[in-house]
């Protein structure tokens, strides 16, 4: 069976550190990977999406960045960090179903707090 | 950008109540996802709809795809308070297997005291 596992799970950071997120996905190949965002109390906000190696589209203009240097591993970094960067970050992956609808699969998040 | 549109944003309901709330969308989906998301947690899939008009359940949830294809609804019958917490639509924009999964922005669900 397929499983997603991100780490950290909690993370205090200062501004201006840098930061470096990890996932990985294991039982499938080529899945399509996506780094979210959330707030507190808030929707999920794309940040990237990769549907292979060296494939990263960004969807929201910001400080962070996304690579993804194996086939099953996707990782969110930034040089500098904000305060505004806080928040709960997940990882997730769908796969490539033939004549259905894809379905995401969720890690376990990252807590950020940037002081 | 497609977006889809969950209400309501928030609900306060009693034990036992039934639930109800919808996603739709000024685009065609093939597919209809929804997620709960627990506190602290990762959201976790609890029904997948894959084609218009289905109707599937899962213990005492249900949900609908929408015969306009533009639409969803899901249903938690005999509210429990695990119920708590914010529940997602989600679908892919496109049909290829690389299409990219959008959500909805959330409906919270909580326990009114």
């Amino acid at each position: 069976s397929q499983t997603i596992h991100q780490w950290p799970a909690t993370l205090v950071q200062p501004v201006g550190s840098p930061l470096s997120l990890e996932c990985t996905v294991e039982g499938t190949s080529n899945p399509n990977l996506y780094w979210y965002r959330q707030a507190a109390g808030r929707g999920l906000q794309l940040l990237f999406y990769s549907v292979g190696i060296g494939q990263i589209s960004s969807e929201v203009p910001q400080n962070l960045s996304a690579s993804r240097p194996q086939d099953r591993q996707f990782i969110l970094s930034s040089k500098k960090l904000l305060l505004s960067d806080s928040g709960f970050y997940l990882c997730a992956w769908s796969g490539h179903q033939q004549g259905r609808g894809n379905t995401i699969y969720f890690g376990e998040g990252s807590w950020l707090t940037v002081v | 950008g497609q977006q889809l549109n969950q209400s309501p944003q928030s609900m306060f309901i009693q034990e036992g109540e039934d639930v109800s709330m919808n996603c739709t969308s000024s685009s065609i989906f093939n597919t209809w996802l929804w997620y709960k998301q627990d506190p602290g947690e990762g959201p976790v899939l609890l029904i997948a709809l894959y084609k218009a008009g289905e109707l599937t359940s899962n213990g005492r949830l249900t949900a609908q795809f929408g015969i306009t294809r533009k639409d969803s609804f899901l249903n938690i019958s005999a509210s429990i308070p695990s119920d708590v917490g914010i529940y997602f639509c989600a679908g892919p924009l496109g049909y290829s297997s690389a299409s990219k999964i959008i959500f909805g922005s959330g409906t919270r669900l909580s326990i009114r005291p």
